[in-house]
């Protein structure tokens, strides 16, 4: 199971963009990534997921290079709002059941 | 479509007694799974269900206990609490395709506070 590694904080200025790079250098060839987002007291919230190149959605867009080692999670124009906590994720994918293991997360913290 | 529901949100408890926490999954997923995540370890996985039976497990002693029904809804139980068991308990639904990816809707967790 690939463990992930990412920048423990983050501080952005409002309506900058905002990219977290998240390291995982031993992903496996059908392990895929998941971003999550999470409030205190609150449970993660689904952000983003994907398997190479790019992915991009009303929210985040994510990107995954050739070699999949990385992978950058890339939040247009942030908002005070968007103060949270982010956490990479790698799923191996198994007709056992998929696993899932969740680094330390990136705390982002939106500044006015 | 209903999120995944968690009962009860808030639990305090002793040391030495056991508690249930409930979770309900989103309409049609097949699997649950349970986190537990406090300041100093982050987010553990403890357990996966799927059919009712456990398909995968964390690092946790076996006073973590879980179980799922037929309609998908699960329980786990933290028998003879400690101190360290307080945490916020996560619970995660999924539909589980077989041997594709999935993506994991989580609830908002019970926190457990055992003094």
């Amino acid at each position: 199971l690939a463990k992930t590694t990412q920048p423990i904080s983050m501080d952005s200025y409002e309506g900058q963009e905002v990219n977290i790079t998240c390291s995982h250098n031993n992903i496996a060839t059908n392990d895929y990534i998941t971003w999550y987002q999470q409030f205190p007291s609150q449970g993660p919230r689904f952000i983003i997921q994907g398997y190479k190149t790019k992915v991009t959605n009303e929210v985040a867009s994510l990107f995954i290079p050739a070699d999949r080692k990385s992978s950058t999670l890339s939040l247009p124009r942030v908002s005070l709002s968007d103060t949270a906590v982010y956490y990479c994720l790698v799923g191996s994918v198994s007709n056992t059941g998929n696993q899932f293991y969740f680094g330390t997360g990136t705390s982002l913290t939106v500044i006015p | 479509k209903a999120g995944v529901t968690q009962t009860p949100r808030y639990l305090i408890k002793t040391r030495g007694q056991q508690v249930t926490l409930s979770c309900s999954p989103i309409s049609g997923h097949r699997s649950v799974s349970w986190y537990q995540q406090t300041p100093g370890q982050g987010l553990q996985f403890l357990f996966e269900y799927f059919s009712e039976t456990q398909r995968n497990k964390g690092n946790f002693p076996g006073r973590f206990s879980g179980r799922q029904f037929s309609n998908s809804r699960s329980e786990m139980n933290v028998s003879t609490l400690e101190l360290g068991d307080s945490a916020l308990y996560l619970c995660a639904s999924s539909f589980a395709p077989q041997g594709e990816q999935e993506t994991q809707y989580f609830g908002p967790g019970t926190r457990l506070l055992v003094l």
